[in-house]
Formats: structure tokens, sequence, C-alpha cells
């Protein structure tokens, strides 16, 4: 069955520190990928998204990711952390084999001052 | 502003007693789409319509109904709630980008209910 597996149920990081959060998918084919973000009381908003084209995607508030087909893979990346990052990450994918989004479980970011 | 609204915010509600959690998108956006979000679980799709009339089911659509008589509607329906329905359910609309699939999803603010 298509998944979309985040292998960091709950990261704590003190500010400034790097962070990279896992995601993979088990689609064969095309595929478009989003993350997104919960702030904490909040709904999903858009970080960042991946079509086609360059591999490595920019989103809002220095987020970053990167597209590795080979390993079927959508890791967000971000090279320092603010407290205001604190939030639950979701990765998503969505097969034109059937046009069907599903989630990963989300990670939950801490960040400490 | 572009928005998806849901009503109600919270719900508390009993075994059985019929409900209606309502969802509007003012983006002209002809996909919408129902999920549930549980601890451990992430969100999960429920039913979700690509247009007027079509409407199809997700990940977890049991006990559930939707309609989608209007574009800019697409209210969840359930028919006789149970606990395990107690949840949070979040509306989300979007354009198709390249048809049949999805661009950016818009959320709406989420709705709890609880079932007693």
């Amino acid at each position: 069955a298509q998944s979309v597996s985040q292998h960091n149920h709950h990261v704590i990081l003190s500010e400034a520190a790097s962070l990279e959060l896992g995601c993979n998918y088990s689609y064969g084919g095309t595929v478009n990928l989003f993350w997104y973000v919960q702030y904490p009381g909040q709904h999903l908003q858009l970080l960042l998204k991946y079509f086609s084209g360059d591999p490595l995607v920019k989103g809002i508030k220095g987020f970053e990711a990167e597209f590795i087909k080979s390993k079927f893979s959508f890791n967000l990346r971000k090279p320092s952390v603010q407290w205001s990052d604190t939030a639950e990450y979701f990765c998503a994918a969505e097969s034109y084999n059937t046009d069907k989004l599903i989630f990963g479980t989300g990670t939950r970011l801490q960040v400490f001052p | 502003e572009a928005q998806v609204t849901q009503n109600p915010r919270y719900l508390i509600t009993v075994t059985g007693k019929k409900l209606t959690v309502t969802c509007s998108q003012n983006m002209n956006h002809e996909y919408m789409s129902w999920y549930r979000q549980d601890p451990g679980l992430g969100l999960r799709q429920i039913y979700y319509s690509m247009n007027v009339e079509v409407t199809d089911k997700g990940d977890v659509p049991e006990g559930y109904k939707v309609s989608r008589k209007e574009k800019r509607n697409f209210p969840l329906i359930l028919e006789s709630p149970s606990p395990n329905q107690t949840s949070l359910y979040f509306c989300a609309s979007s354009l198709l980008s390249a048809l049949p699939h999805t661009d950016t999803q818009y959320f709406g603010p989420g709705t709890r209910l609880t079932v007693l």
C-alpha cells in the first residue's frame, strides 16, 4: 500500500541548531511532494512543495527540502532553527497513479531557547 | 480574504445524535477534502471531492457522509456518531493543477469533536 513515513516522531533542539526531518514515500512513478507545518493551536500551512524541476526546493521561513528520487525521500532541512519553529511538521505525497494525497504521521519539533 | 471556514469549531455530542460540520471556501477551488487528525496517526483523509457532485472515499470513510451540491461548500455528516469518531477534523481545498492532481491545500481552522 502507498504510504508516507516520517521516522522522527519527536525532535528536540536548541536554538541555532541545524534541523533535518526525514520523509520517505513508497510510491512508484511521478509524485507531488509537500511539507506542511502546524503551529500550536493552528491549522496546517504549506511550507514548500515539489512538483518537478530542481530537486532542491526552497520554502518559507528558511526551510528547504531535497527530493532524491533514488531514495524515495523528501527530507526537510533548516540550517539554524528558532524557538518560533516549534510546531508539528507533516510530509505528504500524491501519486499521479492514484491522485490521493497521503500524509505522514508527523514530527513534533520542540526548540528551546 | 481567501479562506476556508469550518463550523462549529468545538462540538461535544452524544453517541447516535446526527451532526453536520460545515466547510466553506471562497477561492473557487475545485478540490475539497476532509481529514481527521489523531495523535500518532497524523492526518487521514475521510472523503474528497474533485468538483460539484463528484465525491470519493479517502482512507477512513466509515461512519461519514459528504455532499458537494455547490462548489464552495463541502459538509461532513456523521449520521450516528460513535466515541471512536472523537477527533480533530480539518477541511481543505485546492485548485487542481493538472487534472486530477491537487496543488497546495488550504486548511480550515479545525473542528474538535468529542462524542460521549
